[in-house]
């Protein structure tokens, strides 16, 4: 069963303090992997995108990393700012022949920072 | 990108009732998505909508319960028909301009009494 698990759940940070969640996906055909966030009251915007062959991408202060081998990704957020506050889910494209839509989402890791 | 607005925002319906999303985008897609956050839950495809065509919905949705329009490549409409309290969720559209990217409309809050 195709499936994107999350965690941790939920997580509290002070601000300016690092943080790292993380997402295992047991999703094939596997196409790539997406994180976004979202905004309470808003639709899920895109943060990075990684494809099979790549290990890292950076957008700003924050840095995803994919071990496909492990089937396990991961989004670094550096210096956390108060608008970090969100929801960061995990998303798996299934592969299939370049359709669209066939998107495995993960219930998200629900972040607070606090001043 | 793509710049997608829904209409409502949010809405507060009575139970047996029927609530009907508008999705607009600034530019021609072929594909459009509705989706569906419950809460606390990830977000679950209700259907495809191609223009031209019937939209494709997946497993445990159903056309007469969510009807879905697509009159052009810009637009597109989700109905919610004889709500219940469990319809009450967040409500998504959202398009594909390639098999990279995918875009998220604000979303619509609904909430059935």
């Amino acid at each position: 069963k195709n499936q994107v698990e999350q965690s941790p759940q939920s997580l509290i940070i002070l601000e300016g303090k690092n943080c790292t969640l993380q997402c295992n996906y047991t999703v094939s055909p596997f196409s790539n992997l997406r994180w976004y966030k979202q905004d309470t009251g808003r639709g899920p915007v895109s943060l990075t995108i990684m494809t099979f062959s790549e290990n890292t991408k950076s957008n700003g202060r924050y840095t995803a990393t994919l071990d496909a081998d492990t089937k396990q990704s991961s989004l670094h957020i550096t210096a956390s700012q108060l608008s970090d506050s969100a929801s960061y889910i995990c998303v798996v494209s299934l592969n299939y022949g370049g359709s669209q839509g066939n998107l495995i989402f993960g219930k998200g890791t629900k972040l607070s920072v606090k001043p | 990108s793509a710049v997608i607005s829904q209409k409502p925002s949010r809405d507060i319906c009575q139970r047996g009732t029927s609530l009907t999303i508008q999705c607009q985008v600034d530019s021609q897609v072929t594909m459009m998505f509705w989706y569906r956050q419950q809460p606390g839950q990830s977000l679950t495809l209700i259907a495809t909508a191609n223009q031209g065509s019937e939209a494709t919905y997946e497993s445990g949705f159903v056309i007469d319960k969510f009807p879905i329009s697509r009159p052009n490549l810009t637009f597109s409409t989700l109905t919610v028909s004889n709500m219940s309290p469990e319809d009450s969720s967040i409500y998504l559209c959202s398009v594909a301009p390639n098999s990279y990217e995918q875009y998220f409309g604000p979303g619509t809050r609904l909430t059935v009494t």
